[in-house]
């Protein structure tokens, strides 16, 4: 079974700093998707990035870039020039591939505060 | 906003009672998903209907029933409800197939005193 695992519970950083939140996966598959969401204290999830695996490519977001490790199975998101407004748990996720359910397998978050 | 509409945001209930939640996808969307989030179990997948039939399964208890309508538009059924079952209970929407994006929305809080 697919699993996902994020090694930091919390984290800090200053406003207008650079942080990467870690998240290592476990699966067997070739082609998956990988996924960050962000739920900030309103609850909403909301998507911040995709990855397909496929891609050598890492993607991009605008101040959201992550780096892809498939090797090592290693999917980082690094958030630039940060904002008070990033202050949210953030949750990676893993999506079995086409012919499976589908669903999104998450990891327990780490929860960013973007001091002032 | 992600167009994925949750009715009600808030339900406070009591043990052993019944509730329904309702999610709407967005326009066009073909695909429901219903996660769980709570304290000791995080975010986890429930069930998942597709155009009116069910797809796949989850951690979903057998007291816990969904299904979706043919305007797509979906229900979640939580029966002999049970003071673990407080929750944030998030649906989610996406295009077509499995590889598409799920949108979440904003989710309804249960309270079960």
């Amino acid at each position: 079974a697919q699993t996902v695992t994020q090694s930091q519970p919390e984290m800090s950083v200053q406003e207008a700093e650079t942080v990467t939140l870690s998240c290592t996966y476990d699966t067997s598959e070739n082609n998956y998707y990988l996924f960050w969401y962000k739920q900030p204290p309103s609850r909403q999830m909301i998507l911040v990035i995709r990855q397909e695996a496929y891609k050598q490519q890492n993607a991009t977001e605008n101040r959201f870039s992550v780096n892809f490790q498939k090797a090592a199975k290693s999917f980082s998101l690094k958030i630039s020039d940060s904002q008070l407004g990033d202050t949210a748990m953030y949750f990676c996720a893993f999506m079995k591939p086409r012919g499976s359910q589908g669903n999104l397998i998450f990891g327990k978050g780490t929860k960013l505060s973007v001091k002032p | 906003d992600s167009g994925v509409t949750q009715t009600p945001k808030h339900l406070i209930t009591a043990t052993g009672q019944r509730v329904t939640l309702r999610c709407s996808p967005r326009s066009g969307d073909l695909s429901v998903y219903w996660y769980q989030q709570s304290l000791d179990q995080g975010l986890q997948f429930l069930i998942q209907y597709y155009n009116g039939e069910e797809r796949a399964k989850g951690n979903i208890l057998e007291r816990f029933s969904a299904q979706q309508f043919p305007d797509l538009h979906s229900e979640l059924n939580l029966s002999s409800l049970e003071l673990g079952d407080s929750a944030l209970y998030f649906c989610a929407s996406s295009a077509r197939t499995e590889l598409e994006t799920q949108y979440f929305g904003p989710g309804t809080r249960l309270l079960v005193l």
